[in-house]
């Protein structure tokens, strides 16, 4: 099977612009997470869907939002992007729609921002 | 509050030698499952080890094992026979019942020296 994939794998944009990311998950996987990682917060818990839906939402500003799509590859959309928005995002898949379960991680995303 | 404490912000071993990373973890929960990921420097999340909170079976995985320690909360990783491809930060992290979102610590640096 296919890992999750990412793209694209890097990103440089400047402060106010806006940035999408793809996350494509392990096929049969029905749940995506977003998470951001960055050196001084480490990883933080952005958002995570299943079904279409946002079920979980992490401690972030409106101007982090992300969609699914009805084959389960999922998004994330940053607007008005900040100096501090510059990180590595990951996007992590897991296939039972039950929580605790296993999450598999894509290679990342880094964006840095000008 | 759920959080993650690892306590060696970096660990350097010999080639072949035996090493121990810990971990502590606090969560009012009763039913969570515990991790270990390593992330090289390509930066790719890759799962190690996994512990179901449930079970009382300390987890291995060929080289790797676990030591859970469920009343203090208390989760240490082995790797035996260490090799230089165990180079990586290395991140405990849990999740819990009813929530997919991984909850991770600051990560130990693991140095594997020839």
């Amino acid at each position: 099977k296919a890992g999750v994939t990412q793209t694209p794998r890097y990103l440089i944009k400047t402060r106010g612009q806006q940035v999408t990311l793809s996350c494509s998950p392990i096929s049969g996987h029905r749940s995506v997470s977003w998470y951001q990682q960055t050196p001084g917060q480490g990883l933080q818990f952005l958002f995570e869907y299943f079904s279409e839906t946002q079920r979980n939402k992490g401690n972030f500003p409106g101007r982090f939002s992300g969609r699914q799509f009805s084959n389960s590859r999922s998004e994330m959309n940053v607007s008005t992007l900040e100096l501090g928005d510059s990180a590595l995002y990951l996007c992590a898949s897991s296939s039972r729609g039950v929580s605790p379960d296993t999450q598999y991680f894509g290679p990342g995303t880094r964006l840095t921002v000008l | 509050a759920q959080t993650v404490t690892q306590s060696q912000p970096e660990m350097s071993v010999q080639e072949a030698e035996t090493v121990t990373l810990s971990c502590t973890y606090d969560t009012s929960e009763n039913n969570y499952y515990l991790f270990w990921y390593k992330q090289p420097p390509s930066r790719q999340m890759i799962l190690v080890i996994r512990q179901e909170a449930y079970k009382q079976q300390n987890a291995t995985e060929n080289r790797f094992s676990v030591n859970f320690q469920k009343a203090a909360k208390s989760f240490s990783l082995k790797i035996s026979d260490s090799q230089l491809g165990d180079t990586a930060m290395y991140f405990c992290a849990f999740v819990i019942q009813g929530a997919q979102k991984l909850v991770f610590g600051q990560g130990t640096r693991l140095t594997i020296n020839p």
